[in-house]
């Protein structure tokens, strides 16, 4: 079974924080993706990487940045946290892309509140 | 611009009949379609996929349709348990895209009352 764990499952923090969102996944997957899930705007990607210290922008990058330095881990780190990052945070990883069925794994998620 | 739209965000079905849900997207581009559902609290768990080549694919009691030229596709479920009650989300992608991203739509919450 493929597992994907997140750090945290709930996190408080202050507006200006630096907050760091583990993920690790034990099936050797090239791929791995940032999603923040907000009521009536469903999954929307932030990052993703498709190898080790690779990374490319997704659809709402801003406020936000990510460090991959080993395959099995892909981390979101928030420079400077706001208000308006106050979401659930779900990180999820695939087998490289083309013929692969590009199902998507996800870990539990992290519900994140920035005060 | 969002590619991939639900536009229920809610669906309310009696237990043992069918659910419907609906997804519509705008990339002609698009060849492969995704179900994933998630429970409170959980990640979402994919459900069924359908290729472009494909108008139907079924899983038990999961049928995806998939209507190229209304550019529409749908997930029934049949008989709906209590267990379904779960928020949905309609994904799609173009195979050999680099990275294996997926649009996802905006979800739809169905409940399933006994």
């Amino acid at each position: 079974d493929v597992k994907v764990t997140q750090s945290s499952r709930y996190l408080v923090k202050r507006t200006g924080e630096k907050v760091f969102l583990e993920c690790v996944q034990d099936m050797d997957h090239e791929n791995m993706f940032w999603y923040r899930q907000d009521p009536g705007l469903g999954l929307r990607l932030i990052y993703f990487s498709y190898d080790v210290k690779m990374k490319e922008k997704g659809d709402i990058p801003e406020g936000y940045s990510v460090s991959r330095e080993k395959k099995e881990r892909f981390s979101l780190i928030l420079e400077s946290a706001s208000t308006n990052q106050t979401s659930m945070y779900l990180c999820a990883s695939t087998e490289i892309g083309g013929l692969s069925t590009d199902t998507q794994y996800f870990g539990p998620g992290t519900r994140l509140t920035v005060l | 611009d969002q590619q991939v739209k639900q536009n229920s965000p809610s669906l309310s079905v009696q237990e043992g009949r069918i659910s419907i849900l609906n997804c519509d997207y705008t990339n002609s581009m698009f060849d492969y379609f995704l179900w994933y559902k998630k429970y409170p609290a959980e990640g979402p768990t994919f459900l069924i996929s359908i290729s472009s080549i494909k108008d139907k694919n079924e899983d038990g009691r999961f049928t995806v349709f998939l209507n190229k030229s209304a550019k529409h596709l749908s997930l029934h479920i049949v008989p709906s348990q209590p267990g379904d009650s779960a928020v949905y989300f309609c994904a799609a992608t173009t195979r050999y895209n680099q990275g294996g991203k997926l649009i996802f739509g905006q979800g739809t919450e169905l409940s399933v009352k006994p």
